[in-house]
Formats: structure tokens, sequence, C-alpha cells
């Protein structure tokens, strides 16, 4: 079974650019969550998708946003890029809500903001 | 608010020690806990999940306990490998209408050969 794949893996993108970021989610899986990392603020949520609903949101500015569309992909959407943003956005796939509930992640996708 | 904290931040040891890594979290309400490693610059590689309702997981040299009374996990490793090397987090979920995890702050492992 192919894992959760991410793309692109890096990009980077100027100071008020927008950008998207894709994830497609191991086969079979509909809960979608995404996640951001930086080294001084660790991981944090930013939101789940699960059947095309946004579930939960994170603790993050209108400027990120994402959906999941009736395959289960998923994309989010970062506008007018600050210099803050820049980070490694990880997206974990589950079972979700059947049993157990384990979440796989992806490779990440490595945005610099310059 | 749940809080998940995870000591020591960095560890050093020479190969074929066995250690312990420790998880601690602030609310017991869990629904499961998950230890991930990390590999620099890369995705998370699950390595175990445990229940609420369970004590410990167990996958080749890995063994994971969960104390949910005291709010503790352990994650231990059995004679370690210089490929053992990595960043090992914890996260929990509290369950219901989320997936969200909750990640501690994570333990750097160097395992020298």
């Amino acid at each position: 079974k192919a894992g959760v794949t991410q793309t692109p893996r890096y990009l980077i993108k100027t100071r008020g650019q927008q950008v998207t970021l894709s994830c497609s989610p191991i086969s079979g899986h509909r809960s979608v969550s995404w996640y951001q990392q930086t080294p001084g603020q660790g991981l944090q949520f930013l939101f789940e998708y699960f059947s095309e609903t946004q579930r939960n949101k994170g603790n993050f500015p209108g400027r990120f946003s994402g959906r999941q569309f009736s395959n289960s992909r998923s994309e989010m959407n970062v506008s007018t890029l600050e210099l803050g943003d820049s980070a490694l956005y990880l997206c974990a796939s589950s079972s979700w809500p059947r049993q157990g509930h384990e979440q796989y992640f992806g490779p990440g996708t490595r945005l610099t903001v310059t | 608010k749940q809080e998940v904290t995870q000591i020591p931040a960095a560890l050093s040891v020479p190969e074929g020690e066995n250690l312990v890594l420790n998880c601690s979290f602030t609310d017991s309400a869990i629904y499961n806990l998950q230890w991930f490693r990390q590999d620099p610059g890369k995705g998370l590689t699950s390595l175990l999940l445990i229940q609420s309702s369970q004590r410990e997981q167990t996958s080749g040299r890995l063994n994971a306990s969960l104390d949910k009374s005291s709010g503790r996990s352990t994650l231990y490793i059995a004679a370690s490998q210089p490929g053992d090397s990595a960043t090992y987090l914890c996260a929990v979920t509290r369950g219901g209408a989320t997936n969200k995890l909750i990640f501690g702050t994570g333990t750097l492992l160097a395992v020298q050969p």
C-alpha cells in the first residue's frame, strides 16, 4: 500500500506571494490533518478534514486555509506569505473514525519564504 | 489545556546500550498515545500506538508503556544501534470528534558507534 505523498517537496517563495501544498492520503483513509513544524514552535496543528469537511482548525491566521476533495486528497493554501511561514508542512492520514486511529505522515513540504 | 513534555531533550549513548525516553502529559483524558521518530529534514515515522485502555505495546526492539493515571509514557529501546539516531516524538489525541495530535517537544537521540 502506498504511503502518504506530498507535493511539492520543496518550495521557495517571496513574501506576499501565495502557495498551495498538496497531500494524497493512504488509500482508504478519509481523515487528513496538516501540521506546521518550525524549530521554535515545534509541531503545531493546522487543520483536519474528513469527508470534505473541516472538523477542526488550529490557532493560525485566516491566511492559512485548506480543503479536501471527494477522493480524500487535500490541499492547503497560504496567502500573503510572511517570513515566519518558512517551515516544514506535514500531512497525516488516518483511518479515523475506524478503530485505532494510527496516524501516518508524509515526507513533508519544505517551504522557504524570502 | 493539554501539554506534553519529553525528557531529556537530548541524549547520547554508546551503541548497544538500552535506553528509556520519557513523555508526560497533563490531562489524563486521552484516547491514544503515539510514538514517532523523525530523521533530520524528513517526515514522521510511526513507531507505536497505544490505546488508552492498553498498558504497553511492543515492536521489535521497541517497547512503549502507558500509565494514564500518572500522565506518563516511556519508550524503551533495547540494544541501541547508530541507525536509531533520530528525534523521537510522542503525541496524544483526545478522541471524540477530533483526531488532532498534541505533540511533545521531542528527544534528540544520538547513538555513538
